[in-house]
């Protein structure tokens, strides 16, 4: 089956516009996963969605950023008013047994 | 705050020989930790993972070795080829989580042909 998808693979957008990334989990993954990598480091865990349980939100670097994913299945990240520190890859891992994370290609974004 | 880190940031190896990246974690309370492998351009890739009750697992020419006395953790690559030339991350379940991974900076391993 397919794995992970993201769109946009790349996003160009202007300082103080809002985006929307998007993450198409595997299909029967309970878990989706958002991650920020910045140039040249590590993940910094973002979200955690789990079913239908409240989601973790203690990586989200500021109210600016806020995730939702409907129906237990697709995943929209949104950061309004972007900022030049936003650019980095944003990248979605969705899992069924718990730590066995798949992610997706990523979304490269660049804030002008 | 507690975190995981990597002694090298780059590794150049030749065709053939073997490869070992190492990790040093310092959360004692993690129990569960993971190597991705990182393709440019890609997302992380499973590699292997190993639990705190083990100190080795070995895959498909992968090892990972895991001494919890001095907090390491390594990742062998066996006869190593052009295709391992990737970043390779360890992460750890931040202090015993089911879910939340903590993730190392990475090593850039290269292979010369």
């Amino acid at each position: 089956g397919a794995g992970v998808s993201q769109s946009p693979s790349n996003k160009v957008t202007e300082k103080g516009k809002d985006v929307e990334l998007r993450c198409d989990p595997i299909s029967g993954h309970t878990a989706l996963y958002w991650y920020r990598q910045s140039l040249g480091q590590g993940l910094e865990f973002l979200i955690y969605f789990q079913g239908n349980s409240a989601p973790d939100k203690s990586g989200l670097p500021s109210d600016r950023f806020s995730a939702e994913r409907t129906g237990g299945s697709v995943s929209t990240l949104t950061i309004q008013r972007t900022q030049q520190e936003d650019s980095a890859v944003y990248l979605c891992a969705s899992s069924f047994r718990l730590n066995e994370q798949f992610f997706g290609p990523g979304t490269r974004l660049t804030v002008l | 705050g507690e975190s995981v880190g990597l002694h090298l940031p780059t590794l150049s190896v030749q065709e053939g020989d073997n490869s070992i990246i190492n990790c040093a974690y310092s959360n004692s309370a993690s129990d569960y930790f993971i190597w991705y492998k990182q393709e440019s351009g890609k997302g992380p890739q499973f590699i292997i993972d190993i639990r705190s009750n083990m100190d080795k697992r070995q895959g498909q020419r992968v090892t990972v070795l895991l001494n919890k006395t001095v907090k390491h953790l390594s990742l062998q690559i066996a006869a190593t080829q052009p295709g391992d030339s990737a970043v390779y991350f360890c992460a750890e379940n931040s202090g015993g989580s089911n879910y939340k991974l903590t993730f190392g900076k990475g090593t850039l391993l290269t292979v010369n042909p």
